[in-house]
């Protein structure tokens, strides 16, 4: 079973608009919570996270929110711009320090 | 400069060869973790590791062996027994403790075909 689904494989959104993404989770024993951006035959790099005592982080154009009665988080990118076409992956994690990632959003930013 | 480092980036063994990819780091992280990633899928985790001379199998184990010898390195080897090696596999390290979400740090990747 997926402990986490991105249910969207893809995205595609206008420049300047804003980009949505959407993670649920089933497993209400994660601690935090982190989004991560992936180009092709790259590593993935960190965008941002979120503890679970909280329901919003944000960092820059990136703003991430969580809706813990849901079990869902979403991650905001306002504007969008066009480097920002990447795979985007939803990560949780718990003590144990491992994450389970989603299987992974493509966004396209058009110009 | 800090940080991980996978070599080579791309590899190609024949079937029934073993193979082992590097993965180094100087960020002075604890944890290392091995993962492989398929068209369409996530990020599945091999194996991991939280301290030196100890690791843990991860969701897809079988047919991957690993050592730990040193904090900074955590060698991977795709064995025969691994049934589809052909992937492209990330190696990532993190810090364990505090108040921080357990960022995991990834390398470049090493892209692996079996012929």
């Amino acid at each position: 079973d997926q402990q986490v689904k991105q249910n969207s494989p893809s995205l595609s959104v206008q420049e300047g608009r804003i980009s949505i993404l959407n993670c649920d989770y089933t497993n209400s024993m994660f601690d935090y919570f982190l989004w991560y951006k992936k180009y092709p035959a790259e590593g993935p790099t960190f965008l941002i996270s979120i503890s679970s005592i909280k329901d919003k982080n944000e960092d820059g154009r990136f703003t991430v929110f969580l809706n813990k009665s849901a079990k869902h988080l979403s991650l905001h990118i306002v504007p969008s711009q066009p480097g920002d076409s990447a795979v985007y992956f939803c990560a949780a994690g718990g003590s144990q320090g491992n994450l389970i990632f989603g299987k992974g959003t493509k966004l396209s930013v058009k110009p | 400069d800090g940080g991980i480092t996978q070599s080579p980036k791309y590899l190609f063994r024949k079937e029934g060869q073993n193979v082992t990819l590097s993965c180094e780091q100087n960020l002075n992280h604890d944890a290392m973790y091995w993962y492989r990633q398929d068209p369409g899928q996530g990020l599945r985790l091999i194996y991991y590791s939280q301290i030196v001379n100890d690791f843990q199998k991860g969701d897809i184990a079988e047919g991957y062996s690993v050592s730990r010898e040193k904090k900074e390195s955590f060698p991977l080897t795709v064995t025969s027994a691994q049934k589809n090696p052909t992937a492209f596999y990330l190696c990532a390290s993190s810090a364990l403790g505090g108040s921080g979400g357990y960022e995991q740090f990834f390398g470049p990747g090493t892209r692996l075909t079996v012929l």
